[in-house]
């Protein structure tokens, strides 16, 4: 199985922040990657599919990057709404794995 | 609007069975491939199993391989998990989602509120 590493696993920022996670896959994966964003008590929501195509509705701020093995997802100025934890996905092979994620939370 | 709304969770004693049910709104089931993913509380995200839309094409993580079922219904909009010889292990929120695309990439575009499992004697 293909396995996914993010980092880190907490992220300390403040508002108005670039914030950037990193995810790993053991194996190549292309660009069949996507990004989660989960609140508390909540569902995940697909912010990104493809490696960097935002999802209708998601702002702007959020941005994907990467092809391979090595991802980021950035924040360019982090809003409060946006602390949560955030998934890294990979939909490559028949077994498609998860990130541990990566909390991100008010510095 | 897309809805999922998951139900069949509950308590189980291990190596019994569950079957949880997921009704789709909003959109044609038949148009779409659909997943299961769980969370084990406080816990990262699983990948469970995946099926095409027409329910010809059914992967499954290597942990629930020979005992859990995925099937769907699409003329009633009704996703299934038929879980059998359960083990605590299992013992999660279990989501449905649905995947971006008919072919079951695996990608959840649209996630349920989720139906909790608890494996316990």
């Amino acid at each position: 199985d293909i396995q996914m590493t993010q980092s880190p696993s907490i992220l300390s920022a403040s508002v108005g922040d670039r914030v950037t996670i990193t995810c790993r896959a053991s194996q190549s994966i292309s660009s069949w990657l996507a990004w989660y964003q989960q609140k508390p008590g909540k569902a995940p929501k697909l912010l990104i599919f493809k490696a960097s195509t935002l999802k209708r509705g998601v702002p702007s701020r959020f941005s994907g990057s990467g092809s391979g093995t090595e991802f980021t997802l950035t924040i360019s100025s982090l809003q409060p709404d946006d602390f949560a934890t955030y998934y890294c996905q990979q939909y490559n092979s028949y077994s498609r794995t998860f990130g541990q994620g990566t909390k991100v939370e008010i510095k | 609007e897309v809805q999922l709304v998951e139900s069949g969770g509950g308590l189980v004693q291990p190596g019994r069975s569950l079957r949880l049910s997921c009704v789709a709104s909003g959109f044609s089931l038949e148009d779409s491939a659909m997943l299961w993913v769980r969370q084990v509380p406080e816990k990262g995200l699983e990948w469970v199993a995946s099926i095409s839309w027409n329910g010809g094409g059914i992967a499954y993580a290597d942990f629930v391989k020979g005992r859990f079922t995925i099937s769907r219904d699409n003329a009633k909009n009704f996703l299934f998990l038929q879980m059998n010889n359960l083990r605590a292990e299992d013992t999660a929120l279990y989501y449905c989602a649905k995947d971006r695309y008919s072919d079951y990439s695996g990608l959840g575009e649209e996630w349920g509120q989720g139906t909790l499992v608890t494996v316990s004697s």
